[in-house]
């Protein structure tokens, strides 16, 4: 299994509190995603970071702040939560290819999000 | 809309029978991937096919991908109850993330 994890597993918070989820790598790997996954939705990229302080928001961003200080460390920020913030949280990670494109993405365990 | 489109959402079929799902697209890909994720875990990458194959293989998976007509098939022969998971395909359309589908559940009955 690729070396990914992420903190915390489980977390419940309270609507209007801000939330830090952790993803750490040990791949070294360029890339690095944040997704949410909901019932009826699939699996919607959030943000991803193409390298350290590159980030570029994806499909479902507002209400989302993202940080990569070092290649091996990407986290994600809600800055006041929101019910519908409620989801099941990956982190992926992938190589880059030749010409930049991206490889084949590794997933965490994922963390589950509460928000009362 | 860049996203897959999985069919059928939910499968359920006997022990040692084949699955088949597929995925339809609109848009026009570098590559096509196929991830499993079991229930309450992480997605785990199966297989690739790039945009000039036109099948391949991977143990008891196969997969086709017909670009004429924006299409990819996810077969499992000889089918087994671990095999019970949510099937996934995910686009690659650009040097962009790869969108990802909704999902097939596949339940294997032993």
């Amino acid at each position: 299994d690729a070396g990914i994890t992420q903190s915390p597993r489980h977390k419940v918070t309270e609507t209007g509190t801000p939330v830090t989820l952790r993803c750490h790598q040990t791949e070294n790997h360029r890339y690095m995603y944040w997704y949410r996954q909901d019932p009826g939705h699939g699996l919607r990229l959030i943000h991803y970071s193409y390298g350290v302080k590159d980030t570029d928001k994806g499909e479902v961003s507002d209400g989302y702040s993202v940080s990569r200080s070092k290649t091996e460390d990407f986290l994600l920020t809600l800055e006041s939560a929101t019910s519908s913030q409620t989801s099941v949280y990956f982190c992926a990670i992938s190589e880059s290819k030749a010409g930049g494109q991206q490889d084949t993405q590794y997933f965490g365990p994922g963390t589950r999000l509460t928000v009362l | 809309s860049q996203q897959g489109e999985e069919d059928p959402q939910a499968l359920s079929i006997q022990e040692g029978e084949n699955a088949t799902m597929n995925c339809s697209y609109k848009t026009s890909i570098n590559n096509l991937q196929w991830y499993r994720q079991n229930s309450g875990r992480g997605l785990v990458h199966l297989i690739l096919i790039r945009s000039n194959e036109r099948e391949k293989h991977s143990g008891r998976l196969r997969v086709t991908l017909d670009t004429s007509k924006k299409s990819s098939s996810l077969l499992i022969t000889a089918s087994r109850a671990a095999d019970t998971a949510s099937y996934f395909c995910a686009l690659q359309p650009g040097n962009t993330p790869l969108v990802f589908g909704k999902g097939t559940r596949l339940s294997v009955i032993a």
